[in-house]
């Protein structure tokens, strides 16, 4: 049964603007990571941000941050000042005592 | 500094040949992970291997067999290959069952014909 769930299959931004991807989970589970990873056409994966399911304070790094909401399950990546290098799918990721990934967004930074 | 080394980079066989995907990590890593990644399905966990010794199934692993040769190694072998499993493979480690995050390698791509 899938646990992690990306709705949207593909979105594109203009460059310098933000965009959000989303990202919602199940699990019962109560110490658990969440992971945004990126993979540019390289095909090479990239882990781009790690959110601790105990934190309640959000991950950030550099232009990305997430948002997370454990009661709601969801965990939403925001690109700010988004770069033509930023163009890549993304997948959202669970680990506790299983491992998921989701189905990826693919996203299109337009010049 | 390597990191994850993943060989061959792309293969081809026949239904019914065999072949064994290899990966190793020079980065001291406990745990090491086999991923198939198909097109709208996201990455699939074949098997891991949480600690040297040991090896456990994920959510897709029948057709597969792997083996942790050491703390560094772990292949995944296919004993008959289908064209299902056309597909690209990643092998990847964590310090200890991916809490801080994946190391991937560069991927194999299969084709089954």
């Amino acid at each position: 049964a899938q646990t992690v769930t990306q709705s949207q299959p593909e979105m594109s931004v203009q460059e310098a603007e933000t965009v959000t991807l989303s990202c919602t989970y199940d699990t019962s589970e109560s110490n658990y990571y969440l992971f945004w990873y990126k993979q540019p056409p390289s095909r090479q994966m990239i882990l781009v941000i790690r959110q601790e399911a105990y934190k309640q304070q959000n991950a950030t790094e550099n232009r990305f941050s997430v948002n997370f909401q454990k009661a709601a399950k969801s965990f939403s990546l925001k690109i700010s000042d988004s770069q033509l290098g930023d163009t890549a799918m993304y997948f959202c990721a669970y680990t506790g005592n299983q491992f998921y990934f989701g189905t990826g967004t693919s996203l299109t930074v337009i010049p | 500094n390597a990191g994850v080394t993943q060989t061959p980079k792309f293969q081809v066989l026949k239904t019914g040949q065999s072949m064994t995907l290899q990966c190793a990590q020079d980065m001291n890593h406990n745990s090491m992970y086999w991923y198939r990644q198909d097109p709208g399905m996201g990455l699939r966990l074949i098997y891991y291997s949480a600690s040297e010794g040991t090896t456990d199934k994920g959510e897709v692993p029948n057709g597969y067999n792997v083996s942790r040769l050491n703390k560094r190694e772990f292949s995944l072998r296919l004993e008959s290959a289908a064209p299902s499993q056309t597909s690209v493979y990643f092998c990847a480690s964590s310090k200890n069952r991916a809490n801080y995050g994946y190391t991937f390698g560069s991927g194999t791509r299969l084709t089954v014909v």
